[in-house]
């Protein structure tokens, strides 16, 4: 079982639509990170978010820790076929201990 | 370029068999993580060790064992493999608990493909 749950598992999309990505546990985490992973490589990390309600902005992307910091939200604006990939999200236990969601495969159709 | 290098990069094997993977992190970072990564559990946290110590264990299965070296480079071992092994195996590294601020940041490496058959 998965401690983070990304809602959709996958997504499909013409190039210039805004999509939203969602990351939902039950567990409070310390902070919870958003990595974006391309075939055949490793995560690469986008971004850190640490303070509930925090709000963090990667150019077209927007990223939002809730603020019972038990959740979290990627929202990509007039999606570009670059932004193609694997989304994962990150919540980090006491410790440095890191869970991954489940992941969101986004395809952003030219 | 993560500065983790991991190798095998693939690696077929028969069930039963053993195999060790390795890990060497970014040059400076103490701890290490081992991930398994498969089309219906997604990434899936192994085991941590920093500073040659085990930290914190996650869904790693009995037949696997791992252990960091004191030059940081890191193994993952899986014996009496079992069809239900073929992953991807990812290891990061991370500068840990030093407060500053790229603390917690996980740097992968490009991964090993394991195949049972």
């Amino acid at each position: 079982t998965q401690l983070l749950e990304q809602s959709p598992q996958f997504l499909s999309i013409q190039e210039g639509e805004n999509l939203t990505v969602y990351c939902n546990s039950s567990s409070v985490f310390s902070s919870l990170q958003w990595y974006r992973q391309e075939p055949g490589e490793g995560p690469v990390l986008l971004v850190t978010v640490v303070t509930g309600g925090e709000v963090k902005k990667l150019k077209r992307l927007t990223f939002q820790f809730g603020d019972a910091r038990k959740d979290s939200s990627l929202h990509i604006t007039a999606a570009q076929p670059g932004d193609t990939g694997l989304y994962l999200c990150a919540g980090e236990i006491t410790g440095n201990q890191f869970y991954f969601g489940t992941g969101t495969s986004l395809t952003v159709i030219p | 370029d993560s500065g983790v290098t991991q190798t095998p990069k693939h690696l077929i094997t028969a069930t039963g068999q053993r195999v060790t993977l390795r890990c060497s992190p970014r040059s400076g970072d103490l701890s290490v993580y081992w991930y398994q990564q498969s089309l219906d559990q997604g990434l899936q946290f192994l085991i941590q060790y920093y500073n040659g110590e085990e930290r914190a264990k996650g869904n790693i299965l009995e037949r696997f064992s791992a252990q960091q070296f004191p030059d940081l480079h890191s193994e993952l071992n899986l014996s009496s493999l079992e069809l239900g092994d073929s992953a991807l195996y990812f290891c990061a590294s991370s500068v840990v608990g030093t407060g500053g601020p790229n603390t917690g940041e996980l740097f992968f490496g490009e991964g090993s493909r394991l195949t049972v058959l």
